[in-house]
């Protein structure tokens, strides 16, 4: 089935840095989701962007998107301990009612 | 406080036993989730339900089982079937209105088999 991949697998930064993660898609998609997971808990929802927007921004994050390469970035600038956590994207294909997600990138945040 | 509760945090289940993980939400969603996580790796979804007494099977359903008898809650039973349970389990629900929109995830279910 259709899946986000995530890359790279694990990113470890010192605090105060910008951290990016890239997801490449397989499919045609109306939307692409960004999650965040702490370990042992749940995701936590942190942007959408549709398939007919290029950039989106919440805060510190930034989410690009290029649905002629399918794939999307998010970027965290000015990185803080606490945001060390796992981070996927969640994808679904035209016409399906699924979401599917990738494996994720693990991040690291030094202090 | 809305919001969406898994229970137990932490199951154990010996072999040749079913077990029922507890999924509630209070935030009116028509639909709910259960996706299944095995370390270091993504989700795969299980079941799926976009309304009440209806569900349909996600990408790896055999040995689990659901049930949809009210809005509220989706529990999913993990079968002796299901011959490699450990992982852990979250449950997320939706408004249903639209195809991959926002999840609400619980705090999920480590299942363990003793």
């Amino acid at each position: 089935s259709q899946q986000g991949e995530e890359d790279p697998q694990a990113l470890s930064i010192q605090e105060g840095e910008n951290a990016t993660m890239n997801c490449s898609y397989k499919t045609s998609i109306n939307n692409l989701q960004w999650y965040r997971q702490n370990s042992g808990r749940g995701l936590v929802h942190l942007i959408l962007i549709r398939s007919n927007e290029r950039e989106k921004h919440s805060g510190r994050l930034r989410v690009t998107l290029d649905t002629s390469k399918k794939s999307s970035s998010l970027l965290i600038t000015a990185s803080r301990a606490a945001d060390t956590a796992s981070y996927f994207c969640a994808t679904d294909a035209r016409g399906g009612f699924k979401t599917i997600f990738g494996a994720g990138t693990r991040l690291f945040v030094k202090a | 406080d809305g919001g969406i509760t898994q229970s137990p945090k932490y199951l154990f289940r010996k072999e040749g036993q079913n077990v029922t993980l507890s999924c509630e939400q209070n935030l009116n969603h028509d639909a709910m989730y259960w996706y299944r996580q095995d370390p270091g790796q993504g989700l795969r979804l299980i079941y799926y339900s976009q309304i009440v007494n209806d569900f349909q099977k996600g990408d790896i359903a055999e040995g689990y089982s659901v049930s949809r008898e009210k809005k509220e809650s989706f529990p999913l039973t993990v079968t002796s079937a299901q011959k490699n349970p450990t992982a852990f389990y979250l449950c997320a629900s939706s408004t249903g209105r639209s195809t991959n929109e926002k999840l609400f995830f619980g705090s999920g279910t480590q299942l363990s088999v003793l």
